[in-house]
C-alpha cells in the first residue's frame, strides 16, 4: 500500500514566482496537513484540511494557501516567493482528523 | 505560547543506551510524540504518550513523562548504527496531526 506521496521531490524557483506543491494521502485518509521545515529546525504547522475544509492554520502569511480535492489529495500554493521560503515542505495524512499522522518524504523548495 | 525545546546533539557508543530529553511549555498538551528523521527523509512516528501516563515502553524504546516539570524523555536501549538520525519531540492537544508543535530536533550520532 502506497504511503503519502508528494510531488515534486525537489524544485528551484526564483524570488517573486509562485509554486504549487502536491500531496496524495494514504488511500482512505481524509485529513491532510502541511508543515514547513527550514534547515536545522523542526517542522512548523501551516494548514490542516479535513473533508475538504480548512480546519487549522498556522502563523503563516496570506501568501500561503492550500486546498483539498474530492479525492482528498491536496495542494499547497505559495505566492510571491521569498528567499526565506526555502525549506522542506512536508505533508501528513491521517484517517480522520484526530488519528495518527503519517508523513511523506517532503518537497525540497529552493528559492534563489 | 507553545514551545518545545531539545538539546541539539547527542553522541552515544554503539550498544549503550541513548536518552534524548525534551521540555515543553503548553500545559494543555494532551499527546506527546517522538519522531525520527533520517537524512533526506520525512518523519517517522516512533511512539507517543498520553499526558495522563508516566511511562510507555515499546521494544527498545521507553518514553518517560514528568507532567509536573513538563519534561519528556526517550530512551533507546542497545543503540545501533541504524538509530543515527534526528529525533523530534512534538506535542498536540489531540492525537494526530492537528497542529503538532515540534522541537528543534536532537541529532543522535552513534560512535562505533
Amino acid at each position: 500500500d502506497a504511503g503519502v506521496t508528494q510531488s515534486p521531490t525537489h524544485l528551484i524557483k526564483t524570488r517573486g514566482q509562485h509554486v504549487t506543491l502536491r500531496c496524495s494521502p494514504i488511500s482512505g485518509h481524509k485529513s491532510v496537513s502541511w508543515y514547513q521545515q527550514v534547515l536545522g529546525q523542526g517542522p512548523q504547522f501551516i494548514f490542516q484540511y479535513y473533508e475538504k475544509e480548512e480546519r487549522g492554520r498556522g502563523n503563516f502569511p496570506d501568501r500561503f494557501s492550500a486546498r483539498q480535492f474530492p479525492n482528498y489529495s491536496s495542494e499547497l500554493n505559495v505566492n510571491a516567493l521569498l528567499l526565506g521560503d526555502s525549506a522542506l515542505y512536508l505533508c501528513a495524512s491521517s484517517l480522520l482528523r484526530d488519528t495518527e499522522a503519517f508523513f511523506g518524504q517532503g518537497t525540497r523548495l529552493t528559492v534563489v | 505560547g507553545e514551545d518545545v525545546e531539545q538539546s541539539l546533539f547527542l553522541s552515544v557508543r554503539e550498544g549503550d543506551s541513548s536518552v534524548i530529553n525534551c521540555t515543553y511549555t503548553d500545559s494543555s498538551s494532551t499527546y506527546l510524540y517522538w519522531y525520527k528523521q533520517e537524512p533526506g527523509a520525512g518523519l517517522q512516528l516512533l511512539t507517543y504518550i498520553f499526558s495522563n501516563m508516566d511511562m510507555k515502553q515499546d521494544q527498545r524504546l521507553t518514553v518517560l513523562l514528568n507532567k509536573k516539570d513538563k519534561h519528556l524523555s526517550l530512551r533507546i536501549a542497545d543503540t545501533q548504527t541504524g538509530d543515527s538520525a534526528i529525533y523530534f519531540c512534538a506535542e498536540s492537544r489531540l492525537v494526530g496531526n492537528e497542529k503538532l508543535t515540534f522541537g528543534t530536533g536532537t541529532r543522535l550520532t552513534i560512535i562505533p
